[in-house]
């Protein structure tokens, strides 16, 4: 079965400072997505970025990248120049390709507090 | 903001009470799940449903039942609410296989 962990429970970073959001995760699959939602205080989860397996290339989206390191199983997302609105609780999401529920398998979540 | 929306955003019910939790979809999203979350933590999926007609449950026990009689519409209700039942569900929907998930505003609930 598939597991995703993220090792860390809460990370405190300054303003404008980057910050690297670890995720490992544990499958047989060879196709599959790789996920991190945000899911700030007191408002709905939303999609920061999405990798799939079968890229190299790592995925990017504004300030936010991620490491994919597919033989060490690894999903790491960079937050770059961090700001105050990026305070929320991340999480690692995994799903395989071949399925026709579209489930997702998550992480335990990390909580990022930007610091003025 | 995606158009995912959830009913109540907050209730607070008394043990043994029937409640029912609403979220509806405008996006015409076939598949449609609810999700079991406590703060801070990480969530369970709780149901699932490919579309009309058709749901599952999903990975985490729970004691409440779901219905898809319409594609934009998809309850979850708890027949005898118990103070275990004290959690926030989210309910979320999607599209294309690969795809990100939209999630409603979730609604907390606390069981007394």
């Amino acid at each position: 079965a598939q597991k995703i962990t993220q090792t860390q429970p809460g990370m405190f970073v300054q303003e404008k400072e980057a910050v690297t959001l670890d995720c490992t995760y544990d499958t047989s699959e060879n196709n599959y997505y790789l996920f991190w939602y945000k899911q700030p205080p007191s408002r709905q989860m939303i999609l920061v970025i999405r990798q799939e397996a079968y890229k190299q290339q790592n995925a990017t989206e504004n300030r936010f990248s991620v490491n994919f390191q597919k033989a060490a199983k690894s999903f790491s997302l960079k937050i770059s120049d961090s700001q105050l609105g990026d305070t929320a609780m991340y999480f690692c999401a995994f799903m395989k390709h071949k399925v026709s529920n579209y489930q997702l398998i998550w992480g335990a979540g990390t909580k990022l507090i930007i610091k003025p | 903001e995606a158009d995912i929306y959830q009913t109540p955003r907050y209730l607070v019910i008394g043990t043994g009470k029937k409640i029912t939790l609403e979220c509806s979809q405008t996006m015409g999203h076939d598949k449609m799940y609810w999700y079991q979350q406590d703060p801070g933590m990480e969530l369970h999926l709780i149901h699932y449903s490919y579309g009309v007609n058709s749901t599952e449950k999903g990975d985490l026990s729970s004691e409440s039942t779901v219905s898809r009689i319409r594609t934009e519409h998809f309850p979850l209700t708890l027949e005898s609410a118990r103070p275990s039942h004290t959690s926030q569900y989210l309910c979320a929907s999607s599209e294309n296989r690969g795809g990100e998930q939209y999630f409603g505003p979730g609604t907390r609930l606390t069981v007394t």
